[in-house]
């Protein structure tokens, strides 16, 4: 177990809503990383929250958004959901050391199924 | 888009014998390059990993090679056993703005008969 929780494991909606994803990070990790993993593909970069603040972003468009917490926690926000969005959804903790720190391996956790139908 | 270029794309191989997995990467940042190993319906579990200043790592039987003037570094699992059926990801890092990202491969499905 990598310590990095992820909530709710399964979610179902219709097209037009709106999702929330949860994701506590691993003890003494400061960076939280979302990707989307479709069916049979590699894990897909969306974004990256270090210390709070977004760190880098992949090619998803602005209705895909996040947060980090204080506790370095993190939720990601989908609006105006697409058939497409359908996906595995994991998020990945690790310790931020900076540029001179190669500590940055990333632990994921189980992930969430999101089905929109 | 910087990509991580992964093969096979599935692997079958006998109880006992050795699976191998490639990957080449572009332009990457110097930190960890690590193998992730997924079953169905879980997050990828980190198996192994090796920073760029090394050229091979093993751990029980995994090892990863690395060939840093080739942009190359494969996984090679000794002895390969039913229970190592699963997809395999490598994954290169990136600088971000001020840290790091990482870029995956598509995945290797691996197959061990028993």
């Amino acid at each position: 177990e990598t310590g990095v929780t992820q909530s709710p494991t399964h979610l179902i909606k219709t097209r037009g809503q709106q999702v929330t994803l949860r994701c506590s990070s691993q003890s003494g990790h400061n960076t939280v990383s979302w990707y989307q993993q479709a069916l049979g593909q590699g894990p897909q970069f969306i974004f990256q929250y270090y210390r709070e603040e977004e760190n880098g972003r992949g090619n998803f468009p602005p209705r895909f958004s996040g947060l980090q917490f204080p506790n370095y926690s993190s939720e990601l926000n989908v609006n105006a959901l697409e058939l497409d969005d359908s996906a595995l959804y994991l998020c990945a903790s690790s310790w931020g050391g900076g540029l001179t720190e190669a500590k940055n391996i990333q632990y994921f956790g189980a992930g969430t199924r999101l089905s929109v139908l | 888009q910087q990509q991580v270029k992964q093969s096979p794309q599935s692997l079958i191989v006998q109880k006992g014998g050795i699976s191998i997995i490639n990957c080449a990467y572009e332009n990457t940042a110097f930190d960890y390059f690590p193998w992730y190993q997924q079953f169905p319906g879980k997050g990828p579990a980190l198996l192994i990993a090796i920073r760029p200043d090394v050229s091979e790592k093993k751990e029980g039987r995994f090892t990863i090679s690395f060939n840093k003037s080739a942009k190359q570094f494969s996984l090679h699992i000794m002895d390969s056993q039913p229970g190592d059926s699963a997809t395999y990801f490598c994954a290169a890092p990136r600088l971000s703005t001020g840290t790091y990202k990482y870029i995956f491969g598509t995945g290797t499905r691996l197959k061990v008969l028993a």
